[in-house]
């Protein structure tokens, strides 16, 4: 079966470079749900899409914003990178909203900034 | 506010006997609940997960989760533990507003 799918799976940047992350969902799922989970920390959720639209934000910093394609793809972009956003980068993706629906998670980016 | 709570941060069994890891969550409303497991460098893979009905849940790999709202409570349980069930367990509960909250994981060591 297909799964969510997440490029690319390693990133090294600079500090104060741009990042894109992409995200292509499970094929008719309409929500995604981007996750950062630090070194030895458990996955933090930053923000959301339903239907192209954002439906939720968490700890998302204003360096980084994000947005769902007409394709419900998902794009997590990133800039004045600091060492602090070293991470792994977590894209799921259900099929409606509501916490009742199981995400799915891609493999993840792992992201370093030297 | 929702929260997750796993007690144990780190567990070590020995190869075929049972496990338990801990989940305590704190939501106003009916929650739904989630164990993932997270092997080293990869994503997260879903174990079970508990939306209503019967609150005893089965899951892959032979891992079961028993929902207790008395004690607002999500024991993940494996009678008998294989090395390649090494990883790190999350625990997550279904906020109502679209995102799960994670707990700090459990890391699990199987010994030979």
């Amino acid at each position: 079966a297909a799964g969510v799918i997440q490029s690319p799976r390693h990133l090294i940047k600079e500090k104060r470079e741009t990042a894109t992350l992409k995200c292509y969902p499970i094929p008719r799922h309409d929500t995604v749900y981007w996750y950062q989970q630090g070194p030895g920390q458990d996955p933090q959720f930053l923000i959301s899409f339903y239907e192209k639209m954002q439906s939720d934000k968490g700890s998302i910093p204003d360096r980084f914003s994000a947005q769902q394609f007409s394709d419900y793809h998902s794009e997590l972009n990133m800039s004045s990178l600091e060492l602090g956003d070293s991470a792994l980068y977590f894209c799921a993706s259900s099929l409606g909203l509501a916490g009742a629906e199981t995400q799915y998670f891609g493999p993840g980016t792992r992201l370093l900034v030297l | 506010a929702q929260s997750v709570t796993q007690p144990d941060i780190h567990i070590t069994v020995s190869e075929g006997a049972s496990l338990e890891l801990r989940c305590n969550y704190s939501y106003g409303a009916t929650p739904y609940l989630f164990w993932y497991v997270q092997s080293p460098g990869q994503g997260l893979q879903l174990l079970l997960k508990y939306f209503s009905g019967d609150t005893l849940v089965q899951g892959i790999k032979g891992f079961e989760a028993e929902f207790k709202r008395s004690q607002s409570s999500f024991n993940l349980r494996k009678p008998s533990v294989h090395w390649s069930d090494a990883a790190e367990y999350f625990c997550a509960v279904g906020a109502g507003t679209y995102k799960y909250i994670f707990g700090t994981g459990t890391r699990l060591k199987v010994l030979a």
